[in-house]
């Protein structure tokens, strides 16, 4: 099993510019979420879905879309990047929703917006 | 409002004590508290997980414990090795719900 992985690793941005980061997982979980760690801040929820064709928005939506259109795939769409958004996005995945069983990470994309 | 509080930013201990890391939370109600382990430039990795009726987790050399009543959680790393040495987060989960993060203890072990 790969997990869960993510693309890129590194991304550079313009003001505006849009971009789409990608999130994949093969172990048929029906949880995944998307997070962003600032310094200081810990990881804070963007998105997460508890199955296919179900999103819904954590703590920190605003500029961000997503779709869960199978249960392996849940990409994360920046509409218009601005600086605020420069930080570390991690995909993650659960067998279910609720904190009752493991998270499993990616390694993380780092965004850079100028 | 809600809070999650991770006693320090950094925590240094010598080789072969015990490393006591601590989570406090304010205005929750978690059904289940997660412990993770996050190593520079990648993601979290899963250690432990205690439920509200439990007081008590161990793994290995990894102990948890959960009081609801304090509103606290203790992580405990003993006979700690240089290769503790990472950030510990903590979670909590209300059931149901979404999973909320502290912002992290990075702890360094030295030898």
């Amino acid at each position: 099993n790969a997990g869960v992985t993510q693309t890129p690793k590194f991304q550079v941005l313009k003001t505006g510019q849009s971009m789409t980061l990608q999130c994949a997982q093969d172990m048929n979980h029906e949880y995944m979420s998307w997070y962003r760690q600032d310094p200081g801040m810990g990881l804070r929820l963007i998105h997460y879905s508890v199955g296919a064709g179900i999103t819904d928005q954590g703590e920190v939506p605003n500029g961000y879309n997503v779709s869960r259109s199978t249960t392996e795939d849940f990409p994360l769409r920046l509409l218009s990047a601005a600086p605020s958004q420069t930080s570390v996005y991690f995909c993650a995945s659960s067998p279910i929703t609720g904190g009752a069983e493991t998270q499993y990470f990616g390694p993380g994309t780092r965004l850079l917006v100028l | 409002s809600q809070k999650i509080e991770q006693n320090s930013e950094a925590l240094n201990i010598q080789e072969g004590k015990t490393a006591t890391l601590t989570c406090n939370y304010t205005n929750y109600s978690p059904a289940y508290l997660q412990w993770y382990r996050q190593d520079p430039g990648r993601g979290p990795v899963f250690l432990l997980l205690i439920r509200e009726n439990e007081k008590e987790k161990r793994k290995e050399r990894l102990k948890v414990t959960f009081d609801t009543t304090l509103k606290q959680s203790l992580f405990h790393i003993t006979a700690s090795q240089p290769a503790d040495s990472a950030t510990y987060l903590c979670a909590l989960a209300p059931g149901g719900g979404d999973m909320r993060f502290g912002a992290g203890t990075r702890l360094t072990v030295k030898p």
